[in-house]
């Protein structure tokens, strides 16, 4: 079982819509949780960290669920700027653990 | 000027070749790490270094080797490339003290072994 598991997708969305991706660990010490962004095969950004009361930046909301070990990060109101990939990202002994990512188009 | 650098972008190289993958960062961070990835998997750590002094294996460490010259700098060979090396190589930094351990990645280098 990998680490962190993702749905690849891709989704594809009309723009404006809205759409969640999740993601599980299997890691119940992971102590830090991310969601990281990544256009077509460039680097890997920061897109928000995710806190356990759930948190908001601008139309991105994530969650976090630790009983249940599972990571959510909603997408409302999509852009067409928003086409990327999507990677759940958590921490183990210092380091970062990657899932796969969601790949998500958004269509005009 | 980008903060983490990496070099070559991009390298097409033969079996068997010995190849050395470079990463220099003016960050002044103190970790930094090695990655692949390979189409529709996350990226898998190689290497990292928590200090000059410090290196360690990451979860595919199997072929590869690392040095980390001075803080800035942390490189990544290959002794006797194998196709299935070929990938997307991330270099990234983090800085210990900073918050959530978010780390900055390089525009990465793209390796093909034929």
């Amino acid at each position: 079982r990998k680490e962190v598991e993702q749905d690849p997708g891709p989704f594809n969305v009309p723009e404006g819509a809205t759409v969640a991706f999740n993601c599980t660990y299997s890691n119940s010490a992971s102590q830090s949780f991310f969601w990281y962004r990544q256009d077509c095969r460039k680097e890997p950004k920061l897109l928000m960290s995710v806190y356990s009361s759930g948190n908001e930046d601008g139309r991105f909301t994530a969650q976090l669920n630790r009983a249940s070990q599972y990571i959510s990060l909603l997408i409302r109101d999509s852009k067409l700027s928003d086409s990327a990939t999507y990677l759940c990202v958590v921490t183990a002994g210092g380091k970062l653990i990657f899932g796969q990512g969601t790949e998500l188009s958004v269509k005009p | 000027d980008a903060d983490v650098t990496q070099t070559p972008r991009n390298r097409i190289t033969k079996t068997g070749k010995r190849i050395m993958l470079e990463c220099s960062q003016t960050k002044g961070h103190d970790r930094m790490y090695w990655y692949r990835q390979d189409p529709g998997l996350g990226l898998q750590l190689i290497y990292y270094s928590f200090d000059v002094k410090d290196i360690n294996k990451g979860e595919i460490s199997d072929g590869y080797s690392v040095s980390r010259q001075a803080q800035a700098k942390f490189s990544l060979s290959l002794e006797s490339a194998i196709p299935n090396q070929t990938a997307l190589y991330f270099c990234a930094t983090s800085d210990r003290s900073g918050s959530y351990n978010e780390q900055f990645f390089g525009p990465g280098t793209r390796l093909t072994v034929l």
